[in-house]
């Protein structure tokens, strides 16, 4: 199955400090998909990224795919002691039967002090 | 999170006994996923079907099973549970591909084997 590697596993921020998390396969990828998960909560769809060299940006939000669509990044701005939570990327395979078969990073934890 | 429901929410079991955990959509989506979530691990995938009738292994399905008689339903059984198989439990359906695949999560289930 596809592998993705996602750093760092944890992040602490003063809230108003930025964050980035990373996604990284070593094949190329069809799409990758970012879920946020709560505290005690189930994982939550953010976006979808198809394209090659995709950006797109939701509020505070930013998503992007690699040119060579083996990385993506989440960048959130002046983080919100309401962005606390574990976020994840997963790809999944985009043909046949594997459709629905998501494979998720390890997740980034990230906690906010106000 | 309203379209998929999962039961029970908690659930604490001896070694060597079996349960079912039941998953319920009300979306009408075609395929269904069983997730298990361990401190660290990321999600990782146990079972999944495509459709009424329709079911194949993920990445961890040892001492699980699923069936799939109906759209609506996805049950995961534990045969003999381990202290292993201690766990959160999520049930995902998946948006019709031509819409995109994006996958909605179950509240979980938190399971505890002793």
């Amino acid at each position: 199955g596809q592998q993705v590697m996602q750093i760092p596993q944890y992040q602490h921020v003063q809230e108003g400090e930025d964050f980035t998390t990373y996604c990284n396969s070593s094949t190329t990828l069809s799409n990758i998909q970012w879920y946020k998960q709560r505290p005690g909560g189930h994982p939550v769809f953010l976006i979808q990224l198809v394209k090659s060299g995709e950006v797109k940006k939701q509020k505070r939000l930013t998503f992007q795919f690699g040119e060579a669509k083996k990385n993506s990044s989440l960048h959130i701005t002046a983080t919100q002691t309401t962005d606390v939570g574990t976020y994840f990327c997963a790809v999944s395979a985009d043909r046949g039967s594997t459709l629905g078969r998501l494979y998720f990073g390890r997740g980034t934890q990230l906690t906010v002090w106000p | 999170n309203a379209g998929v429901t999962q039961t029970p929410k908690f659930q604490v079991l001896k070694t060597g006994q079996s349960m079912t955990l039941q998953c319920a959509q009300d979306m009408n989506h075609e395929y269904m996923s069983w997730y298990r979530q361990d401190p660290g691990m990321g999600l990782r995938l146990i079972h999944y079907s495509v459709g009424a009738g329709i079911t194949d292994q993920g990445e961890v399905p040892n001492g699980y099973n699923v069936s799939r008689s109906t759209t609506e339903d996805f049950p995961l059984r534990l045969l003999s549970a381990a202290p292993s198989q201690t766990s959160v439990y999520f049930c995902a359906t998946l948006r019709d591909r031509a819409l995109g695949n994006t996958i909605y999560f179950g509240e979980g289930s938190w399971l505890t084997v002793v």
